[in-house]
């Protein structure tokens, strides 16, 4: 049950893009397609962004993608808005009905 | 609307017990799976137990199991967590989250537990 790896930090100017990496192992990430992507921002409860390594919640902007690699999953952030500076958390299935989340990522809006 | 509302956090000392409540409401309850996922001071999340539609499986946490126990009451569409044996590093922010294909959504505004002498 380690936790998955993200960058703590990252950031980008308004408009541009904005690449965050969650990696874990063949037991979490890489053997499942139940990988997830949660936007938190301060004092408020996480929200949906992403799940099933791709797919969009209705209501959540295009802006949005995500994709996965091996052990590694991505979230994309296209067209930067300064709204969508929060911390970033991925998550995934890790087999026996447990779940695991990443360390989190504080995205910046320049 | 799809909504949870947690409920009974506070203020415990070490050792000791607390049960938080979480009200489900805009959805069929006793078709999800439920969640619990807490968030320390300052730091990220955790998930921290998982329970069956019908309450007959129960998933822990290493750093939780043998103190907390997850139930439901799908007559009542309410999620509880019993926290026994309470330390320091549980205080956190505890949500409660409908878990479904793989994805924790919705989830409730989460309360505070403190464990402080």
């Amino acid at each position: 049950q380690s936790a998955l790896t993200q960058p703590p930090s990252a950031s980008g100017s308004p408009g541009q893009s904005v690449t965050i990496s969650c990696t874990g192992t063949s037991s979490d990430v890489g053997g499942s397609n139940y990988v997830s992507w949660y936007q938190q921002h301060p004092g408020k409860a996480p929200k949906l962004m992403i799940y099933e390594v791709s797919k969009r919640p209705s209501g959540v902007p295009d802006r949005f993608s995500g994709s996965k690699s091996g052990n590694t999953a991505s979230l994309t952030v296209s067209g930067l808005q300064a709204e969508d500076e929060a911390d970033y958390y991925c998550n995934s299935y890790a087999g026996s009905n447990n779940l695991v989340f990443g360390g989190g990522t504080k995205l910046t809006v320049l | 609307e799809v909504q949870l509302v947690e409920s009974g956090g506070g203020l415990v000392q070490p050792g000791g017990s607390l049960r938080l409540s979480c009200a489900a409401s805009g959805f069929t309850f006793s078709s999800d799976w439920m969640s619990w996922v807490r968030q320390a001071p300052g730091k990220g999340l955790e998930w921290v137990a998982n329970i069956k539609q019908d309450g007959s499986k129960e998933y822990y946490v290493d750093s939780v199991k043998g103190r907390f126990t997850i139930s439901r009451d799908n007559a009542k569409n309410s999620l509880y967590l019993q926290m026994n044996s309470l330390r320091a590093e549980d205080t956190a922010v505890y949500y409660c989250a409908r878990w479904s294909w793989g994805r924790l959504d919705p989830w409730g505004q989460g309360t505070l537990v403190t464990v402080s002498s």
